[in-house]
């Protein structure tokens, strides 16, 4: 099957700071991409989403960008908090099919 | 929220009894799912269904079964359930329009 991989595990960013959290995607034919947010002993939470014929999407705080011609997205998510500390899970569809996830980055924000 | 109940939130069972994991939704979404979440595999597909009666294998479906006799209902059956079987599990809808889909708070299934 398609996979889809995140570049690093685990990311520690200073409170305050901008985060940046990167995807790859192995199938060129994906039409959709998608970020969720889940928090210890929770289920993974939708932050915001982009199609392909996007290149960028924003919202509260977060901004997720894609580049098809390297199959890569990223969200960013800008002035950190506390609270953003979770693993980061993204995930792509092609054509209304089944998601396909990737494993996860944890992000923790250090005070 | 999401207005998807999950139940029970934990269970601890011994090896080779069955267990039936219950999803509950309250607004009528056609399409269901069940995923499992285990360490370094993130959210893999069980099963999934796309209206009453009428649901498909994931990727990862040996030794599952499911059941959707009623919309609002989709459940979950190990038949007879193994130690590969601890995990966690999330149920998901998703809403008729739109690709996103929204998941439950799980449920903590050890196997013994």
């Amino acid at each position: 099957g398609e996979s889809v991989g995140l570049h690093l595990p685990t990311l520690s960013v200073q409170e305050g700071d901008n985060s940046i959290i990167n995807c790859a995607y192995s199938n060129s034919a994906s039409d959709y991409f998608i970020w969720y947010k889940q928090e210890s002993g929770k289920g993974p939470q939708f932050i915001i989403d982009i199609r392909s014929n996007m290149d960028k999407r924003q919202g509260q705080r977060v901004t997720v960008l894609l580049n098809k011609t390297v199959k890569h997205h990223s969200l960013q998510i800008a002035a950190t908090q506390p609270g953003d500390s979770a693993v980061y899970f993204c995930a792509e569809e092609f054509g209304n099919e089944k998601l396909t996830f990737g494993t996860g980055t944890r992000l923790t924000i250090i005070p | 929220d999401a207005g998807i109940t999950q139940s029970p939130r934990h269970k601890v069972t011994e090896t080779g009894t069955p267990v039936t994991l219950r999803c509950h939704q309250t607004e009528n979404h056609r399409y269901m799912y069940w995923y499992r979440q285990d360490p370094g595999h993130g959210l893999r597909l069980i099963h999934y269904s796309y209206g009453v009666k009428d649901t498909d294998k994931g990727e990862v479906s040996d030794g599952y079964s499911v059941s959707r006799s009623k919309t609002e209902d989709f459940l979950l059956t190990l038949e007879s359930a193994t130690s590969s079987q601890t995990s966690v599990y999330f149920c998901a809808i998703k809403p008729r329009s739109g690709n996103t889909i929204y998941f439950g708070e799980g449920s903590w299934l050890t196997v013994v």
